[in-house]
């Protein structure tokens, strides 16, 4: 297990084409997080994941993204009908429950939407 | 609302100088505060915690809780250490999730 995987790195879309990012937690890793970083701005929460189950979605996340984690393993974020305002870089990051200790990040997917 | 501040976007030291990036944060109760580290072209990564109290890299950080700061301090700046540092927090009810703030580029001089 070589750590949190991303796919793809880069991304460029056409606004109002749908792109869909991969992230491969950690293996024992049972929380999965997304986050957006866009430039001179810290990572913000989008969603977060235990086991299968989203247990929180931030109100800053529009209807035309939607996550999902079957089986508790991977996770897809999906953004429909993208905008030049999407363009960011997507953060996954993973931890056990005891989220005290901090997370492990991803490289991330860099999405720009032209 | 919880909120993290870090008020210097960049912090320009000379090597061997000592460093203090400054922290503040809002947050009603007792949170679990961190640092993260992102160096040219890596990924983000976990330099320290407040809650094992350990130093990395020759980095400390000091929870006070009457100024609600956690500066990140390192007596003689290395150029290695050049990068972006980002300061965090999360409450410690296991199901909270890290709140970052914007983040201060640390860039050291020869």
């Amino acid at each position: 297990d070589t750590g949190v995987s991303q796919d793809p790195r880069h991304k460029i879309t056409k606004r109002g084409q749908n792109v869909t990012f991969r992230c491969d937690p950690i293996s024992e890793h049972n929380r999965l997080y997304w986050y957006r970083q866009t430039l001179g701005q810290g990572p913000e929460f989008l969603t977060y994941f235990q086991n299968e189950a989203q247990l929180e979605k931030s109100r800053l996340l529009s209807d035309r993204f939607s996550a999902e984690r079957p089986k508790g393993s991977f996770s897809t974020l999906e953004i429909q009908r993208t905008e030049q305002g999407d363009s960011a870089m997507y953060l996954c990051a993973s931890s056990t429950r005891q989220g005290g200790y901090g997370y492990t990040f991803g490289s991330g997917t860099r999405l720009t939407v032209v | 609302a919880q909120r993290v501040t870090q008020p210097e976007k960049l912090l320009s030291v000379f090597k061997g100088a000592p460093v203090e990036l400054k922290c503040n944060y809002s947050y009603s109760g007792s949170p679990e505060l961190f640092w993260y580290v992102q160096y040219s072209r890596q990924r983000l990564q976990l330099l320290l915690r407040h809650i094992s109290r350990e130093s990395i890299k020759g980095f400390t950080a000091d929870l006070n809780k009457g100024e609600t700061s956690f500066h990140l301090k390192k007596p003689f700046a290395q150029e290695e250490d050049s990068a972006m540092y980002y300061c965090a927090l999360s409450g410690l009810n296991r199901d909270d999730k890290i709140i970052f703030g914007k983040g201060t580029r640390l860039h050291i001089l020869p």
